[in-house]
């Protein structure tokens, strides 16, 4: 069992929807990182959480410490926000990472 | 600007070439870190470094090394014994003992 999981895999929005994405993870992961990359490559860090909730934007995270369990929402959703979405945990000083969500938001 | 560079953006490899991917960073970030990313898998650590001339293996070390003579500078190579090393590989840097880590434009290497 990877210890962050992530759902869905790939998500198809139509623009103005709300969207969630979930992530899972084990114990001993001190934080929880949400990470966005666009189709050509590079990563972009949108929130560091270790407890409670952020907002910046469209875009909010919270997490639950007791569930493990934390989710990216994304309101009133544009075609730019197509990218993946990718939830991350800290051991540490090391990140494990989801496999990332596929989001696809159309006109 | 401050940030993290690699060099270059797309990498052709012979099969039994060694080749060695760059990656400096302006931020004055103790740490470094190489990352490979294949389709449909999370990114998985490669090797990581905290302090000049000090490295540590990572989850999939086998095949790559790492050098780090210079705080800015933590260039990969892709050894021969790298037996699939088609993937995209991103590099990112920290603070040391900050949880956010700063991440690369990426190298997609290509093995012809």
């Amino acid at each position: 069992k990877n210890e962050v999981e992530q759902s869905p895999q790939n998500l198809t929005a139509q623009e103005g929807e709300f969207i969630t994405i979930n992530c899972s993870y084990s114990v001993g992961i001190s934080a929880l990182h949400w990470l966005q990359q666009h189709p050509g490559g590079g990563i972009v860090s949108l929130f560091m959480l270790s407890s409670g909730k952020k907002k910046h934007g469209r875009l909010i995270a919270t997490i639950n410490i007791q569930e493990k369990h934390s989710s990216l929402h994304i309101t009133a959703s544009h075609p730019r926000d197509s990218a993946v979405y990718i939830c991350a945990g800290n051991r540490g000083s090391r990140l494990t990472f989801g496999e990332g969500t596929q989001l696809t938001v159309n006109p | 600007d401050g940030g993290i560079t690699q060099s270059p953006k797309y990498l052709f490899r012979k099969e039994g070439q060694n080749v060695t991917l760059s990656c400096e960073q302006n931020l004055n970030h103790d740490a470094m870190y190489w990352y490979r990313q294949d389709p449909g898998q999370g990114l998985r650590l490669i090797y990581y470094s905290q302090i000049v001339n000090d490295f540590q293996k990572g989850d999939i070390a086998e095949g790559y090394s790492v050098s780090r003579e210079k705080k800015e500078s933590f260039p990969l190579t892709v050894t021969s014994a790298q037996k699939n090393p088609t993937a995209f590989y991103l590099c990112a840097s920290s603070i040391f003992g900050e949880e956010t880590q700063y991440f690369g434009p990426g190298t997609r290497l290509l093995v012809l």
